[in-house]
């Protein structure tokens, strides 16, 4: 079974806009982590984010911001005022207890941000 | 190194030769962990190392997988036989401990010919 779903396949957007991927996990341990890498054209993941599962608060970093909730097992990501340059494919994973908290992935997001 | 180094970046095999991927991890990384990405698709873990102890072998795909890590340094993940399924990009991460954020190399693309 998929434990993380991030239901956007394809997203595209003008630069300057702001967009949303969503994310929505399933787990049943109490601890766990959520992750968000990127994979530009390139294809090295990089890490943009880590939470762990007993702390809500949104975060922002620059143009990047997370929201967490757990009521509805969510762990969106909002590019505000989307670049170019933020075009890749956008992986959600979750962390447990098993395979030495080994990441779980979703199917990932392909943003286009066109000029 | 800087980063987490892998080689080959390019593989290109005949089917049912066996071939042999390798990763060296961040200097200090005790967990090191293989993923397999297949075309368009999120990515599957196949095995775990931390330091010493046992692998955690339960991502594997079949019997023809296999990977060595001697202590806390390179790592090899031995295919044999390949097949045209396992054509892909393999990855290798690595993190300070378990939990934390793990840090990608950039690869090895196989194709099975």
């Amino acid at each position: 079974a998929q434990k993380v779903t991030q239901a956007q396949t394809e997203i595209s957007v003008v630069e300057k806009e702001d967009v949303t991927l969503d994310c929505v996990y399933e787990t049943r341990d109490t601890t766990y982590y959520l992750f968000w890498y990127k994979q530009p054209p390139s294809g090295e993941l990089v890490f943009l984010i880590r939470r762990n599962s007993f702390d809500e608060q949104n975060e922002i970093s620059g143009r990047y911001s997370w929201n967490f909730q757990k009521s509805t097992s969510s762990f969106n990501f909002t590019i505000t005022a989307s670049q170019v340059v933020d075009s890749a494919v956008y992986f959600c994973a979750l962390s447990e207890g098993g395979s030495g908290y080994a990441l779980n992935f979703g199917k990932g997001t392909s943003l286009l941000v066109t000029p | 190194g800087a980063g987490v180094s892998q080689s080959p970046s390019n593989k290109v095999t005949e089917k049912g030769k066996d071939v042999e991927l390798r990763c060296d991890p961040i200097s200090g990384h005790t967990a090191l962990y293989w993923y397999r990405q297949r075309l368009g698709q999120g990515l599957e873990f196949l095995i775990y190392f931390q330091g010493n102890s046992a692998p955690d072998k339960s991502g594997l795909p079949s019997d023809r997988f296999s990977a060595e890590r001697t202590g806390e340094s390179v790592s090899t993940l031995t295919i044999q036989r390949t097949q045209q399924e396992d054509s892909a990009v393999y990855l290798c991460a690595s993190s300070l401990a378990r939990r934390l954020e793990a840090f990608f190399g950039q690869g090895t693309r196989l194709t099975v010919v």
